[in-house]
């Protein structure tokens, strides 16, 4: 078994901050996948990294994965309320959950 | 596209009943489906792996004979919670990854409550 760890777990800011969230472990993937979630609702995907280095941007979300295909991160630029949820990285590998980063974004 | 469905969304039974639980994937055939249950403010535990056409493979410390699972079509699983107990109640969710690929694609939930 893989073990993600994220971090923070928690975070709450103000909107237009910027913040970085951090999915690590001790594994290599094949590839990592983030999801956001809100509240009753399942799991929705964001993204999946592959390559070592790799840089993927959605928006105001930019996704890292490390060279050593070991950590990922998510950085949000000017957050606003909508992006209020939980961040959730997964290894494609054991399709295993980090515990998630809860993030609150205040208006 | 990548749709899946849950069926009940929320379901409320009496404890030492069984409860079945529907996903569906709307519109791609998926050889595996996955199975988690997730506990107020924590993330999600991966329960099992349902396979189409064979045994699920359940994960430590996960009751096979408590969770059933069948994947009878490749579009269709079912977990049926026997003998439910209220330390049941929970949010399960199922995902499913389209055949040749590896995204998975979530299902909105199952919400239930043993009383």
């Amino acid at each position: 078994t893989q073990l993600l760890e994220q971090s923070p777990q928690f975070l709450s800011i103000q909107e237009g901050e910027n913040l970085t969230v951090y999915c690590n472990s001790s594994s290599v993937f094949s590839s990592l996948q983030w999801y956001r979630q809100e509240p009753g609702e399942g799991p929705v995907l964001l993204v999946t990294v592959v390559t070592g280095g790799e840089v993927k941007k959605l928006k105001r979300l930019t996704f890292q994965f490390g060279d050593a295909r070991k950590d990922s991160s998510l950085h949000i630029t000017a957050a606003q309320p909508g992006d209020t949820g939980l961040y959730l990285c997964a290894g494609v590998d054991d399709m295993r959950f980090g515990a998630g980063t809860r993030l609150t974004v205040k208006p | 596209g990548a749709v899946v469905s849950q069926h009940p969304s929320r379901v409320i039974c009496k404890s030492g009943t069984s409860v079945k639980i529907e996903c569906r994937s709307l519109d791609f055939q998926a050889t595996t489906m996955f199975w988690y249950r997730q506990f107020p403010k924590q993330s999600l535990m991966l329960m099992a792996t349902s396979n189409e056409g064979s045994k699920a493979t359940y994960e430590q410390g996960v009751e096979k004979d408590k969770f059933l699972i069948n994947h009878a079509s490749l579009t269709l699983s079912t977990l049926t919670v026997t003998s439910a107990h209220p330390e049941d109640s929970s949010f399960y969710i199922c995902s499913a990854i389209p055949g040749g690929g590896y995204e998975q694609y979530f299902g909105p939930g199952t919400r239930l409550t043993v009383t």
